[in-house]
């Protein structure tokens, strides 16, 4: 099993571009989760989702838009990059209660 | 809302050495999670504790839930220069949202050789 997969690793853009993150897990796992990473700020909760179909926000939504068409993928949009949306992100999974576990991070840069 | 409060934001230590990081929730948590990112890497699961008062170890970390369900500490004793990475701790929401964990802010620990 791969577990949490993220494409790209690394993405550079520039500012007013476009892009998708693209997340899959082979854990049929209900939930899913992404998760930008700052220096000094921890793991803050962009959105997530509670099953296929479901999206809902978390403590960072502005700028960002999800989709969770099948069960096993969770796609994060940037439709207009900022600068401050330079950071690292996290997509991860977990059932009900159990824990979660993390894809291995998509780099973005944006200048 | 729900905060998750960690101290120390760093830590650097001699290879050897004990270490301790401190967790602090502003509510109650049914349980408490424990995560290990390596630089450079992802966070990884280490540990979850339900009881209050629970005692868990692994080797050399062990790991306290308090009797109030609002603190939570991991130790490591006789540190090695692989336990470098920043410890997290992530506690679930209330009610039905507690599949979200709300993750503190994190302690970096260094090990000098």
């Amino acid at each position: 099993n791969a577990g949490v997969t993220q494409t790209p690793k690394f993405r550079v853009l520039k500012t007013g571009q476009s892009m998708t993150l693209l997340c899959a897990q082979d854990m049929n796992h209900e939930y899913m989760y992404w998760y930008r990473q700052d220096p000094g700020m921890g793991l803050r909760l962009i959105h997530y989702s509670v099953g296929e179909g479901t999206t809902a926000k978390g403590e960072v939504p502005d700028g960002y838009n999800v989709s969770r068409l099948k069960k096993q993928n969770f796609l994060l949009g940037l439709e207009s990059a900022a600068p401050s949306q330079t950071s690292v992100y996290f997509c991860a999974s977990s059932t009900r209660v159990g824990t979660q576990y993390f894809g291995p991070g998509t780099r973005l840069l944006v200048l | 809302g729900q905060q998750v409060m960690q101290i120390p934001q760093y830590q650097h230590v001699q290879e050897g050495e004990d270490f301790t990081t401190y967790c602090n929730s502003s509510t109650t948590l049914s349980n408490i999670q424990w995560y290990k990112q390596r630089p450079g890497g992802h966070p990884v699961f280490l540990i979850q504790l339900v009881k209050s008062g629970e005692v868990k170890k692994q080797k050399r970390l062990t790991f306290q839930f308090g009797e109030a369900k609002k603190n939570s500490s991991l130790h490591i004793t006789a540190t090695q220069t692989t336990d470098v990475g920043t410890y997290f701790c992530a506690g679930p929401g209330s009610g039905g949202s507690n599949y979200k964990l709300t993750f503190g802010k994190g302690t970096l620990l260094t090990v000098n050789p």
